[in-house]
């Protein structure tokens, strides 16, 4: 049972905007940077956003990424048909001295 | 280019010990800590065990402390995770990844990942 928790899911046609929420603690996203991951199954993982709200080189800026107190959000707009996919937030926990992955949430593009 | 190529999974039974490889290249690999994450079928991510760069600190999971080990060898490029005592639970697939420094441990580089199946 993960300690940052998701909505199971999230949908929308192409062109909308598909917002993700990620909710953590004071020992987590209250106190660290959040990470969000792109996975499509039989994959890699891939970086999507890095300290809250930064984008890696070559990601789309559709994705974006929030923080405040002890939540996250990854927003992607202008949904399309390549973005189905799951998505995990994550961030380290000064409780647990562990890496700590959100519950993922699988995006469908109606 | 900068790659990180798993190996070492399989079927193996419970109780017996497994070790994983993540060979790493195009990269100053010393300068990077590393990290295992693995995914059980059906199920999300979950991280496993991470190594400074210079292998002075360790840190793992709850549900591998005690079983598993990370170690790395900077000459060689290539970090490892010793499983013993392994478990049904410990079935998935095991990822190694790369962590800048002061990235906020933001996972920019993946292997593609080594299957391990615990059974018997």
């Amino acid at each position: 049972q993960s300690v940052l928790t998701q909505p199971p899911s999230a949908s929308g046609t192409p062109g909308q905007r598909v917002s993700i929420s990620c909710s953590g603690s004071s020992s987590n996203i209250g106190s660290r940077t959040v990470n969000w991951y792109q996975h499509l199954p039989g994959t890699a993982p891939k970086l999507l956003i890095y300290n809250s709200n930064q984008r890696p080189s070559g990601v789309p800026d559709r994705f974006s990424g929030s923080k405040s107190g002890t939540s996250a959000s990854l927003a992607i707009s202008g949904l399309q048909s390549e973005d189905e996919a799951d998505y995990y937030c994550a961030a380290w926990d000064d409780s647990l001295h562990g890496y700590v992955f959100g519950t993922g949430t699988k995006v469908a593009v109606l | 280019q900068m790659q990180l190529v798993e190996s070492g999974g399989g079927v193996v039974q419970p109780g017996r010990s497994l070790r994983l490889s993540c060979a790493a290249s195009g990269f100053t690999f010393s300068t990077f800590a590393m990290h295992w994450v693995r995914q059980a079928p059906g199920q999300g991510l979950e991280w496993v065990a991470n190594i400074w760069q210079d292998g002075s600190n360790q840190y793992y999971a709850d549900s591998v402390k005690g079983r598993f080990t990370i170690s790395r060898d900077n000459f060689n490029n290539t970090l490892y995770l010793q499983m013993n005592s392994l478990r049904a639970e410990d079935t998935a697939v095991y990822y190694c990844a790369r962590d800048p420094p002061r990235s906020g441990y933001a996972f920019e580089i993946w292997g593609q990942g080594t299957m391990v199946t615990v059974s018997s």
